[in-house]
Order: structure tokens, then C-alpha cells, then sequence
């Protein structure tokens, strides 16, 4: 079976613009999470996506989104980048019946904001 | 206070020792508790996790569980130098919802 998916794996952009991510999940896997990794703040859940419905969200601001296609890929919008938004997106699925709700991870897209 | 507390290290330890990784946590309604790792540019990988209290084995690694006492550990017997990496503990008080620890580097020395 295929892992998780992000692309792009790279991403230079400048304050003020708009990013958008993509996770393609572990075939069959529903439940698709997006966090944040920086070394000051460590990994930090931003939201979960069910079905295409946003099923738990994070502590973050309106300008971070998401959305999930039938597909179940999902893409996670930032907008009016900040220089504090440099970090390491991960994205990791989850097949919604598992007891542990065991999460598989991506290998992240590093977005730096310059 | 951070809901989950982990020390960053960086550890270094030589080949062979035993390795000691720990969390404490505030949230008395946290019933799961995984341990992740993650390699350089890699994302996190699970190795670990148990359900409330107690001790779980598998090969080399042990995690245990203290409830009473919030405090969660890790063990790594005859650690190898592939064992160096970051090594995050989670939580969570239902299956969704995962708090993470900020991550101990660990380091083995041939």
C-alpha cells in the first residue's frame, strides 16, 4: 500500500501571499489530519477532516482552512502568510474504524514565509 | 503550562545503553498514550501506544504508563545507533484528538 502523500514538499513564499497544500491519504483511509511542526511550538493539531466535513479543529486562525474531496484527498489553504507560518505541514490519515485511531503521516511540505 | 510537558534534550547516550524518555501531562482525561518517531525529513511514525495505565513490551522498547501520576515513559533497551532520532509522545482523551509532546532528540554514539 501506497504511504501518505504531500505536495509540494518545498514551498518559498513571500508575507501577504496564499499557500495551498495537498495530502493524498493511505488508500481507504477516510480521516485525514493537517498539523504544524516548529521547533518552538512542536507539533500542534490544526484540523481533521471525515468525509468531507471538518470533524475536530485546532487553535488556529480563520486563515487557515482546509477542505476534503470525495476522494478523501485533502488541501489546506493559508492565506495573508505570515513569517510565523514557516513551518512543517504534516499531514496523516486514518482508517475511521480503527479503535486507536492509529494516524500515519506524510513527509510534510516545509513552507518557509519570507 | 503546555498540556503535555517532554523534555527536548538534545540526549546522547553510547551504543548499547539503556535509554529513558519521559512526558508528564495535566489532563486527567488523556486514556490514550503513544509514542512516536520521527527521522530527519521524515514524517512521525507511531511505535508505541497503550491505553490508560500500565506497561506494554515490544522487542527492545517499553512504554509505561502512571496515571496517578501523569507521567508517561519510554524505554529503549540495547539502543542502537538507528534508534537516533526525535521522539514525540501523544495523547489523547478520545480517538481523535492528538496532543503531541515537543520532542526529545535522541542521539546514539557508535
Amino acid at each position: 500500500k501506497a504511504g501518505v502523500t504531500q505536495t509540494p514538499r518545498y514551498l518559498i513564499k513571500t508575507r501577504g501571499q496564499q499557500v495551498t497544500l495537498s495530502c493524498s491519504p493511505i488508500s481507504g483511509h477516510r480521516s485525514v489530519s493537517w498539523y504544524q511542526q516548529t521547533p518552538g511550538q512542536g507539533l500542534q493539531f490544526l484540523f481533521e477532516y471525515f468525509s468531507e466535513t471538518q470533524r475536530n479543529k485546532g487553535n488556529f486562525p480563520g486563515r487557515f482552512s482546509g477542505r476534503q474531496f470525495s476522494n478523501s484527498r485533502s488541501e489546506m489553504n493559508v492565506s495573508t502568510l505570515e513569517l510565523g507560518d514557516s513551518a512543517l505541514y504534516l499531514c496523516a490519515s486514518s482508517s475511521a474504524g480503527s479503535h486507536m485511531n492509529e494516524q500515519f503521516f506524510g513527509p510534510g511540505t516545509r513552507l518557509t514565509v519570507l | 503550562q503546555k498540556e503535555v510537558e517532554q523534555d527536548p534534550g538534545p540526549l546522547s547516550v553510547p551504543e548499547g545503553a539503556i535509554v529513558s524518555l519521559n512526558c508528564t501531562y495535566s489532563n486527567s482525561a488523556f486514556q490514550y498514550f503513544m509514542w512516536y518517531r520521527q527521522y530527519s525529513r521524515k514524517g512521525p511514525e507511531l511505535l508505541m501506544y497503550t491505553y490508560s495505565s500500565g506497561n506494554k513490551e515490544d522487542g527492545r522498547f517499553t512504554a509505561q504508563v502512571d496515571k496517578s501520576s501523569k507521567y508517561i515513559s519510554l524505554f529503549i533497551r540495547d539502543s542502537q545507533p538507528s534508534d537516533s532520532a526525535t521522539y514525540l509522545c501523544a495523547m489523547s482523551p478520545r480517538a481523535s484528538k492528538i496532543i503531541f509532546g515537543s520532542g526529545t532528540r535522541l542521539s546514539i554514539r557508535p
